[in-house]
């Protein structure tokens, strides 16, 4: 069984600039995950996707960060424009309906903003 | 403020050597879970618990969670450098949103 695919995995942009992440969930996984994981934490949630709908952005920063899950499977994650402070991992995660606390990663994107 | 509060931060030790980490809240949590995370890698579930005082054993990996639900532990008998790495417990808060901890950094000599 195929894992999480994310990509790219390494971006490199400067400050001010816009970078999109992308993310395919292991097939029949209806519930998607963005997290940030900054160098020496864990994982922040960003966002949370059942199917192509959104359950939970509360930690989302919304006037620079947005995602989309359009036809429910793939999914894209947006930063315009990226500020220092968003230079991180961006992990994908994926879960099944009736076990949406056994979530399977993605490798990550490892995005640096200078 | 973390939710979850792992010690210690780092951990490095000589393989073959036993090792102890912790994870633990104020609050109660309906599950708990423990990842590994590789440099450049996602993290890997390795275990969850549900149950209060549940002990659960996965080869030389011993995971515990405590009788109230609060916190948990995981133990390593006889540690291996493919050990390394870092470990994260996360826990259920509502609605199925984890809670991560910042992790325990541990690193097996050979």
């Amino acid at each position: 069984e195929a894992g999480v695919a994310q990509s790219p995995r390494y971006k490199i942009i400067e400050k001010r600039q816009s970078v999109a992440f992308w993310c395919n969930p292991i097939s029949g996984h209806a519930t998607l995950y963005w997290y940030q994981q900054i160098l020496g934490q864990g994982p922040k949630l960003l966002i949370q996707f059942q199917n192509n709908g959104v359950v939970d952005d509360s930690q989302l920063p919304k006037d620079r960060f947005s995602a989309e899950r359009l036809k429910g499977v793939d999914s894209t994650l947006k930063i315009q424009p990226a500020k220092l402070e968003d230079s991180a991992v961006y992990l994908c995660a994926s879960s099944l309906p009736q076990a949406p606390s056994e979530q399977y990663f993605g490798p990550g994107t490892r995005l640096t903003v200078t | 403020t973390q939710l979850l509060e792992q010690s210690p931060q780092f951990l490095s030790i000589q393989e073959g050597e036993n090792l102890t980490v912790y994870c633990n809240s104020s609050s109660v949590f309906s599950s708990l879970q423990w990842y590994r995370q590789e440099p450049g890698e996602g993290p890997v579930l390795l275990v969850t618990v549900v149950t209060g005082g549940e002990v659960k054993k996965l080869k030389r990996l011993t995971f515990q969670f405590g009788d109230a639900r609060k916190d948990s532990s995981l133990h390593i008998t006889a540690a291996q450098p493919g050990d390394t790495g870092l470990y994260l417990c996360a826990g259920d808060v509502s609605d199925y949103k984890l809670s991560f901890g910042a992790g325990t950094t541990v690193t097996v000599r050979a």
